[in-house]
């Protein structure tokens, strides 16, 4: 599998379910950071989690990481149609004053009506 | 605080000819990396610059390809002599400079397309 590999590869929900997507890497990191993309667009940023952090809340986004199985997972509550997405995590090391992220290959979130 | 910009939003290009996109950076980012996004996968580094440096160009095809960020002006990524397989969006994102500040924050992103 590639560094930041999600699973599942795509969703379907209701809306008003929580989704849960999940992400793995196999190097060592300084931060995850998950990232929504709407179709044909641009990457918005969702949340940063650095590697001493377990845990992270911002409303309805509760994203969690484990350094010791090298995974991390998203979830997004009480979902919405407008929730509808491919969400990358992303992750990074350190070099040089910057960070160069390595994304994942993403899953599909789509919440129906 | 206007966000990244980058221009043209759609370019196409016939096989040989030169493709130039642009990325302003969002106000007091110093820091910008260029991304590719061929369809249905995820984004894959490029290159990474600071003003007037490249400080990492792993990610990028050995010919053909090249990106700068002049002391003034946007950064460039241009790509010589286009195939049908630089087709793809090509995302620009800035962060801020200094210890600590890692989130990066991305363009709208020029989706080439060679014909």
């Amino acid at each position: 599998s590639q560094q930041g590999e999600e699973d599942p590869q795509a969703l379907s929900i209701q809306e008003g379910e929580n989704a849960t997507m999940n992400c793995s890497y196999k190097t060592s990191i300084n931060n995850l950071q998950w990232y929504r993309q709407n179709s044909g667009r641009g990457l918005v940023h969702l949340i940063l989690i650095r590697s001493n952090e377990r845990e992270k809340h911002s409303g309805r986004l509760r994203v969690t990481l484990d350094t010791s199985k090298k995974s991390s997972s998203l979830l997004i509550t009480a979902s919405r149609a407008a929730d509808t997405a491919s969400y990358f995590c992303a992750t990074d090391r350190i070099t040089g004053g910057g960070n160069k992220l390595t994304f994942g290959t993403g899953t599909q979130l789509k919440v129906e009506l | 605080n206007a966000g990244v910009m980058q221009n043209p939003r759609h370019l196409v290009r016939r096989r040989g000819q030169e493709a130039r996109l642009r990325c302003s950076p969002m106000k007091g980012h110093s820091h910008v990396y260029w991304y590719r996004q061929l369809p249905e996968e995820g984004l894959k580094f490029m290159v990474y610059l600071q003003k007037e440096n490249i400080i990492d160009e792993s990610g990028m095809p050995k010919e053909r390809f090249s990106a700068e960020f002049p002391k003034e002006g946007p950064s460039i990524l241009r790509i010589q002599q286009v195939v049908r397989g630089d087709s793809a969006a090509y995302f620009c994102a800035s962060s801020p400079a200094g210890q600590g500040r890692y989130e990066q924050y991305f363009g709208p992103g020029t989706r080439l397309t060679v014909t």
